[in-house]
């Protein structure tokens, strides 16, 4: 069955380094994979798509890499601060979105 | 902007009850679908609607049934509601059922005791 694997459950880093989040997907080729912020006892909020034919795709301090080779997404919050710390889901799709478990990220003062 | 808007926020049932958990979006979004969100489990699928008129089961259907009523409401219930339902439920849509973000409701929590 189609399978999407955010391999850290949590993640803590120090601020002002860069956060770097994985998302692994098996048994298909997504079009597309999706990047989400949820907060606690919020709904998810988007971030960033980035399609099979686009290596990367940046948002202000967001890059988001595809591998097809690999079979990869590498999710990076450069310069990161407490403010960023949240829930990162992954979403990838044909239609629809097949979410990963999502990596809880801390930034550390 | 409202938004995808999710009714009630909190609920308690007691098993074998049955609810229906409302959805409404003002994006005149096409696509609807309905999550459950549990600890360690992630987002997980229940039922989706590509357009008005159809309706798809996801990969967690099991005890559950949709209406999507007109374009802007997609409603999902619990005929006869079980502990393992116990979920956070989020409702979300999309312009298309593609490539394009989804909009989240700020979701229900569930309680079957």
């Amino acid at each position: 069955s189609q399978k999407i694997e955010q391999n850290s459950e949590a993640l803590n880093i120090q601020e002002g380094k860069t956060a770097t989040l994985t998302c692994n997907y098996t048994n298909y080729s997504p079009a597309y994979l999706q990047w989400y912020r949820q907060d606690p006892g919020r709904g998810p909020v988007f971030l960033l798509l980035i399609r099979e034919n686009e290596k990367e795709k940046r948002k202000e301090r967001l890059k988001v890499t595809f591998d097809t080779t690999l079979k990869q997404s590498l999710f990076h919050i450069t310069a990161s601060q407490p403010a960023d710390s949240a829930t990162y889901l992954c979403g990838a799709g044909n239609t629809p979105l097949v979410f990963g478990k999502g990596t809880r990220l801390s930034v550390i003062a | 902007n409202a938004g995808v808007t999710q009714t009630p926020k909190f609920q308690v049932l007691k098993t074998g009850q049955s609810m229906t958990l409302q959805c409404a979006q003002d994006m005149n979004h096409n696509s609807m679908y309905w999550y459950r969100q549990d600890p360690g489990m992630g987002l997980r699928l229940i039922y989706y609607s590509a357009s008005e008129g159809t309706t798809d089961k996801g990969e967690v259907p099991n005890g559950y049934n949709v209406s999507r009523l007109n374009k802007r409401e997609f409603s999902l219930r619990l005929e006869s509601a079980a502990p393992s339902q116990t979920s956070v439920y989020f409702c979300a849509s999309s312009e298309t059922a593609g490539e394009v973000e989804a909009f989240f409701g700020q979701g229900t929590r569930l309680t079957v005791v």
